[in-house]
């Protein structure tokens, strides 16, 4: 049971690229979310989506847009990247139904120059 | 306003010692707290809750945590640490006030150092 998966593990982009991360989970999970981890100051949800073909704003959604392809894909797009949007970012999903807990994938390290 | 915070950027603590890791919450209504544990260049995995019922919860890897509601705390705790805990810690809660969000308000995290 793979759980959560991201891709790619790690980029590099110049100022003004474009990107997409991408989730998958295989547990049937309706909701999943996109966080960003930035030193000493946690995680921050960038995104999230309660189920297929919804998406909602977290924290800092600026300078991202988000595709929930399906139930088990969630991507994460930057259109024009800038050094600011430098982070380690990961994407989670929940099952509903009492649980509460969040399932993280392995994270994806962006570096934008 | 909710917020969960971790007052040690670091605890170090020698091999077979028993370790503590702290974390007070703010909420307005009975909270959703969890502990994850981040290992080096891996993502973040659970290691317990607390969500209702008896305040000591006991989770993966030996770990249990202690939920206070008098003093807003939810100390990690290990009796006795090994060098492969070494990792950083997370305190979250769950955002009460989100509606179907269910998103998670992280602490900024403690790096625990356990030396041979």
């Amino acid at each position: 049971n793979a759980g959560v998966t991201q891709t790619p593990k790690f980029q590099v982009l110049k100022t003004g690229q474009s990107m997409t991360l991408q989730c998958a989970q295989d547990m049937n999970h309706n909701s999943m979310y996109w966080y960003r981890q930035d030193p000493g100051m946690g995680l921050r949800l960038i995104y999230y989506s309660a189920s297929e073909g919804t998406t909602d704003k977290g924290e800092v959604p600026n300078g991202y847009n988000v595709s929930r392809l399906n139930k088990r894909e969630f991507s994460l797009r930057l259109e024009s990247a800038a050094p600011s949007q430098t982070s380690v970012y990961f994407c989670a999903s929940r099952r509903e139904g009492g649980s509460e807990t969040q399932y993280f994938g392995p994270g994806t390290r962006l570096l934008v120059l | 306003a909710q917020s969960v915070a971790q007052p040690e950027d670091q605890v170090n603590v020698a091999e077979g010692n028993p370790l503590t890791v702290k974390c007070t919450y703010s909420v307005s209504g009975n909270p959703y707290l969890f502990w994850y544990v981040q290992y080096p260049n891996r993502g973040l995995q659970f290691l317990l809750k607390y969500i209702t019922g008896d305040n000591l919860v006991k989770g993966s890897y030996g770990f249990e945590a202690e939920f206070n509601k008098s003093q807003t705390s939810f100390h990690l705790k290990k009796p006795s640490a090994l060098v492969s805990d070494s990792a950083l810690y997370f305190c979250a809660m769950r955002d009460l006030y989100g509606g179907a969000t269910n998103k998670l308000i992280f602490g900024t995290g403690t790096l625990l150092a356990v030396q041979p």
